[in-house]
């Protein structure tokens, strides 16, 4: 099946910090990608739909301005996290989309803000 | 708006027990069904999918059959192992968004 990576799969950074979390297909071509923030034993909530070659698209509530999402190419999305603070720990996770628009997902990355 | 409502957890089982999780949907069209499973500190993985109305899905022993009266897609193995301990989310989309829409997760603890 199709393989998605993450790096770093563990991070921990300073308060007022950024992170840049990659999220790459490694074995397919994805022109949409999806960014998912997931609490301590809660669901995943849906961040963004990241584009290639466009602007991203943000859900409701998230700020564009501090979660900076880039999709320069058919295999690699970036999500940045700017001036991260305490609250912004989370487990992040992506996912790419198939041409039969199934959703593979990248194992995630853990971001502590100390 | 679309939403997905699935049993709380932490569902704690004996190993070979029956298990069923329930999940009950609500969308605008005709949704695709998942269940996804994420095991300790791992990504999610999807387990199995129904795309319409008395399609059944069927993965590693589990099953889920898309019941549209009823709207659900409530996710059963009839004998679990230890290997099964994870978290497991039910899911939808509706084709033209394909934004995927989780339930709340449900943990399962199996004991030997």
């Amino acid at each position: 099946g199709a393989v998605v990576s993450q790096h770093p799969s563990r991070v921990i950074c300073k308060s007022g910090t950024s992170v840049k979390i990659e999220c790459r297909s490694l074995d397919f071509q994805a022109t949409t990608m999806f960014w998912y923030r997931q609490f301590p034993k809660k669901s995943l909530m849906l961040m963004a739909t990241s584009n290639e070659g466009s602007k991203a698209t943000y859900e409701q509530g998230v700020e564009k301005d501090k979660f900076l999402i880039n999709h320069a190419s058919l295999t690699l999305s970036t999500l940045t996290v700017t001036s991260a603070h305490p609250e912004d720990s989370s487990f992040y996770i992506c996912s790419a989309r198939v041409a039969s628009n199934e959703q593979f997902f990248g194992p995630g990355t853990r971001l502590t803000v100390l | 708006g679309d939403s997905v409502t699935q049993m709380e957890g932490p569902v704690t089982l004996s190993e070979e027990a029956f298990l069923t999780i329930n999940c009950t949907y609500t969308a605008t069209g005709y949704p695709s069904l998942f269940w996804y499973v994420q095991y300790p500190g791992e990504g999610l993985q999807l387990l199995l999918k129904a795309t319409k109305a008395d399609d059944k899905g069927s993965n590693k022993g589990f099953e889920a059959t898309y019941r549209k009266e009823t709207t659900s897609f409530h996710l059963e193995k009839g004998s679990v192992q230890v290997s099964d301990s994870a978290v497991y989310f039910c899911a939808l989309n509706l084709a033209a968004g394909n934004k995927l829409t989780f339930g709340g997760g449900t943990r399962v603890l199996v004991k030997p």
